[in-house]
């Protein structure tokens, strides 16, 4: 069945530098790919979108790329900042799978001073 | 932007109760989505729900659950009876259609902790 697997489950940055937070899928379908960040106690929210092979999608500085060629699409952004810390979800919604949404497990992401 | 509430946000329980999540989503959605997330796991869909049907449901989706939109009110999922395996944090979402492209509001989630 669709999978997600996000290989990472907690990155420390200081606050500045570039990071890359993996996310990697299955599926034998047409894949839409979606990047959701979660703040404490807050709920999930859309972050990045897309369905286009090879085409860079930006959003509040963050940024992501479908590769349907490796079925990845990892998110970036070049310089972290301390209100960036928060649980960051990747998630896939294939042709196959209706409207379901399917997960990967989560990155927590933490900046530092 | 648009807002999905879930109430209770934490609800204990004794093994064997019922219990009633609600979940007020945007108010122009048609559709409706319950996600569970068990702690350290990632999150899993249970149900979506369109024109008052269960359109696509998951094997978590037990004979206990049941959800329902009573006149365009809380869009509910009920538990009866609870198990303790039922513990964990469920995800309300809502979104305008069904495409894929659409983005799926979610909730902050409920916590349901069955003793």
């Amino acid at each position: 069945g669709d999978s997600v697997t996000q290989t990472e489950g907690l990155v420390t940055l200081t606050k500045g530098l570039p990071v890359m937070l993996n996310c990697t899928y299955q599926t034998t379908y047409s894949p839409f790919l979606f990047w959701y960040v979660q703040h404490l106690n807050e709920a999930p929210k859309l972050l990045l979108k897309s369905s286009t092979d090879n085409k860079r999608t930006e959003h509040q500085g963050f940024y992501a790329t479908l590769h349907k060629s490796s079925s990845s699409f990892h998110l970036q952004k070049s310089s972290v900042q301390l209100s960036d810390s928060a649980l960051y979800f990747c998630a896939l919604r294939a042709t196959s799978s209706g409207q379901k949404l399917v997960f990967g497990q989560g990155t927590i992401l933490k900046v530092y001073l | 932007g648009p807002k999905v509430l879930q109430i209770p946000s934490h609800q204990i329980i004794d093994m064997g109760q019922m219990v009633t999540l609600n979940c007020d989503p945007v108010s122009n959605h048609l559709y409706f989505y319950w996600y569970k997330q068990i702690l350290g796991q990632q999150m899993e869909f249970l149900v979506n729900f369109y024109n008052g049907k269960v359109m696509e449901k998951s094997k978590l989706f037990k004979d206990q659950f049941s959800v329902e939109r009573p006149d365009g009110s809380y869009f509910t999922l009920k538990i009866q009876p609870t198990a303790l395996e039922d513990s964990a944090v469920y995800f309300c979402a809502s979104s305008s259609t069904g495409r894929s492209s659409y983005e799926q509001y979610f909730g902050p989630g409920t916590r349901l902790t069955v003793l």
